[in-house]
C-alpha cells in the first residue's frame, strides 16, 4: 500500500518568514495529494490540493508543489502570521480501482509555531 | 456548510467494555471514514464505507468493527476496549475520490 512520509515533524519560524514542509509518497499510481491544516481542539480541514497533472498551485500566501518523477510535494507557506500555527498534514491517494472514492493515506503531520 | 458531528467530545471507558462512537454528517455524502490519531502517527485509516451497509477495511481494523444502516451515520464500535485503543477517534465524510475529507472535532477515548 501507500506510505507517506512527512518532514520535519516540528518546525518553528518568525512571524514573516516562510516555513516548507516536505512530504514524499511511494506508490507511484497516486494521483491526488491534499494539505490539511488542523487547529487545536479541532478536526483537520482542507487547505490546498494538487493533482498529478498539475507542478505547482498557489491560493494566496500558500502554495504546493509536485515532483512526480521523485515522489515527493512540498507546502509553501509564505509571510507567515501567528495564526498559521497549527498541525499540518499531507495526504496522498490513489483511484482505488476506479471506484468513486477515494483511500487518503497521511503523513505523520508537522506541529507549525509562527512566533510573533 | 458540511457539518460532521461526533457524539461525544471525551470518553473514558474500562478495558473490555463495547464501546460505541457515533458520527453523523449533514450534507448527503455517500463517503464515510474512521481515523484513528496518534502523535507522530499522523491519521491512520480504520474503516470506511461507501454506501449505505458497506463497509471496507482500512489500514488499522483490527479490533474494530463498523456499521452504516442510514447514509448519514456512521458508527465505530470497540468490540472489547483495550489499553491501546486510548486514541484521538475522527470521523469524515466527502463526496467523491476528489473532495475534500470534511471531519468532525473528534472523540478522544481513553480506556483504563
Amino acid at each position: 500500500g501507500e506510505n507517506v512520509e512527512q518532514h520535519p515533524s516540528t518546525l518553528s519560524v518568525q512571524e514573516g518568514d516562510s516555513a516548507v514542509i516536505k512530504c514524499t509518497y511511494s506508490d507511484s499510481a497516486s494521483n491526488y495529494f491534499p494539505w490539511y491544516k488542523q487547529e487545536l481542539g479541532k478536526g483537520p480541514q482542507l487547505i490546498i490540493d494538487i493533482r498529478s497533472n498539475v507542478g505547482e498551485k498557489k491560493d494566496q500566501r500558500i502554495a504546493v508543489t509536485l515532483n512526480k518523477t521523485a515522489k515527493h510535494f512540498s507546502l509553501h507557506i509564505t509571510e507567515t502570521q501567528p495564526e498559521d500555527s497549527a498541525v499540518y498534514f499531507c495526504a496522498a491517494t490513489t483511484n482505488a480501482g476506479g471506484t468513486s472514492y477515494g483511500k487518503l493515506t497521511f503523513g505523520q503531520g508537522t506541529i507549525l509555531t509562527v512566533h510573533p | 456548510d458540511v457539518k460532521v458531528t461526533q457524539s461525544s467530545r471525551y470518553l473514558v471507558k474500562r478495558t473490555g467494555e463495547k464501546v460505541f462512537l457515533e458520527c453523523v454528517q449533514d450534507m448527503d455524502h455517500e463517503n464515510m471514514f474512521w481515523y484513528r490519531q496518534d502523535p507522530g502517527l499522523g491519521l491512520r485509516l480504520i474503516y470506511f464505507s461507501y454506501d449505505v451497509k458497506m463497509k471496507e477495511k482500512g489500514d488499522i481494523p483490527e479490533g474494530y468493527s463498523v456499521s452504516r444502516e442510514k447514509k448519514e451515520r456512521f458508527s465505530l464500535i470497540l468490540e472489547s476496549a483495550s489499553t491501546n485503543q486510548t486514541s484521538m477517534y475522527l470521523c469524515a465524510s466527502s463526496l467523491g475520490q476528489y473532495s475534500p475529507l470534511h471531519f468532525g472535532n473528534g472523540t478522544r477515548l481513553t480506556v483504563t
